[in-house]
């Protein structure tokens, strides 16, 4: 079956840190992969996207790009601020009929001025 | 959001009470969503819905309902409210063709 893994957080960086959250998959066929966030009492929000291998997706300073070679979707940010502090999740869809989701655990990002 | 509304956003009940709890859409998406959302579980899918009428259970649908009488609302029912459905609750929609999914903000339950 599908499978996203994401690494444990929390992840605690310093305002204007290079940041780097891992996620890997595992899926079969072609899957799309997406990563949202999710800020403190509110829902989860889509912050950027890959339909197909070598595509990087960017939004708000973040990329990911999407590497089917070593089955991974790792998001990057070159300079974090205290306002990313959130929980990011990792999710691919794989072509299935409810086009369904199958997340990671999510990470907590914590950024200290 | 993406024109997405969850009600109640809070609700206190009891054990043993029925709880409805309504998403509405005005995205006019085929596909609509219900999640949980536990410390240490992530987000685990309780049912979705591939159009009117059509519903399918997901990972955790013990305990719980929904129906989908028309395309921009899809009710998530408990029959008898037990503590252990005390959680965030989370509506989600999209299209399909490995679409991405948009939330809602949630509406969280408390069950005592």
């Amino acid at each position: 079956g599908n499978s996203v893994t994401q690494m444990e957080g929390p992840v605690t960086l310093s305002e204007e840190a290079f940041l780097t959250i891992n996620c890997t998959y595992t899926a079969t066929g072609y899957p799309s992969l997406f990563w949202y966030v999710q800020y403190p009492g509110e829902g989860l929000q889509l912050l950027l996207k890959a339909t197909k291998a070598d595509d990087k997706g960017s939004n708000k300073g973040f990329e990911a790009t999407y590497r089917k070679e070593t089955t991974s979707f790792h998001l990057e940010k070159g300079s974090v601020q205290v306002s990313d502090s959130a929980v990011y999740f990792c999710a691919l869809s794989a072509n299935n009929a409810g086009n369904m989701l199958t997340f990671g655990g999510g990470t907590r990002l914590m950024v200290k001025p | 959001d993406a024109g997405i509304t969850q009600s109640p956003r809070h609700k206190v009940t009891e054990t043993g009470t029925p709880v409805t709890l309504r998403c509405h859409q005005t995205e006019n998406h085929r596909y609509m969503y219900w999640y949980r959302q536990d410390p240490g579980h992530g987000l685990r899918l309780i049912h979705y819905s591939y159009g009117v009428k059509d519903t399918d259970k997901g990972e955790v649908s013990d305990g719980y309902s929904v129906s989908r009488s028309k395309t921009e609302d899809f009710l998530l029912t408990l029959e008898s409210a037990t503590s252990s459905q005390t959680s965030v609750y989370f509506c989600a929609i999209s299209e399909p063709g490995n679409q991405p999914q948009h939330f809602g903000d949630g509406t969280r339950l408390s069950i005592l």
